[in-house]
């Protein structure tokens, strides 16, 4: 089966600027979820989809960050303005249900600099 | 969301068993356990999980002790493709969240 596929793979930008990374689940996963990983840390839960509607996104930092999943499909993050400390992964994962009896998929994530 | 707590890091030679402990003394009666790894520069990977048995599948096993309030990850015969950083999560909330890991290095 394909994973999840991520793209870009690596994005370098000026503060202020503007980006977006997208994001597509394996087929038939209900659940979409994007990740924030700073360099040397665990991944942290931006938000979480359940089909095309939000379960949580209470880590999101909705002044500058939004996310969208249209027809419960491929999802896009964006960021506008990016700041210094957005330089992260951006790690797209999926999975069947929301439940805790199903294994999470990831992407190999998108690297963001922000310079 | 459960408080795990993990060893920062642990070495291990190449074809030896690995056990990784966890401890999450805070757990709920209907968290799962996981457990997934991150290889440098990829994003994690599902290694295994489980409820209240022990499980086993064709990278790991897991041992889930009787009262729940630890694990412990079992590599039968460690790899250098095991090197990664290995994260103990116990599934609250509707989401997994991550902790600082175990980063496991192999010596061959």
């Amino acid at each position: 089966e394909a994973g999840v596929a991520q793209s870009p793979r690596y994005k370098i930008i000026e503060k202020r600027q503007s980006v977006a990374f997208w994001c597509n689940p394996i087929s038939g996963h209900a659940t979409l979820y994007w990740y924030q990983q700073i360099l040397g840390q665990g991944p942290k839960l931006l938000i979480q989809f359940q089909n095309n509607g939000v379960v949580d996104d209470s880590q999101l930092p909705k002044d500058r960050f939004s996310a969208e999943r249209l027809k419960g499909v491929d999802s896009t993050l964006k960021i506008q303005p990016a700041k210094l400390e957005d330089s992260a992964v951006y790690l797209c994962a999926s999975s069947l249900g929301g439940t805790g009896n199903y294994g999470y998929t990831f992407g190999s994530g998108t690297r963001l600099t922000v310079v | 969301d459960a408080k795990t707590t993990q060893p920062n890091s642990m070495e291990s030679n190449e074809e030896e068993p690995v056990h990784l402990p966890c401890n999450h003394s805070t757990i709920s009666g209907t968290d799962y356990i996981h457990w997934y790894r991150q290889l440098p520069s990829q994003g994690p990977e599902y290694v295994i999980h489980g409820l209240t048995s022990n499980v086993n599948n064709r990278m790991a096993s897991l041992a889930i002790a009787e009262d729940r309030k630890s694990s412990t990850l079992i590599l039968h015969r460690a790899t250098l493709r095991d090197a990664a950083v290995y994260y103990c999560i116990p599934w609250g909330a509707q989401k997994l969240v991550f902790g600082q890991g175990t980063r496991l290095t192999i010596n061959p």
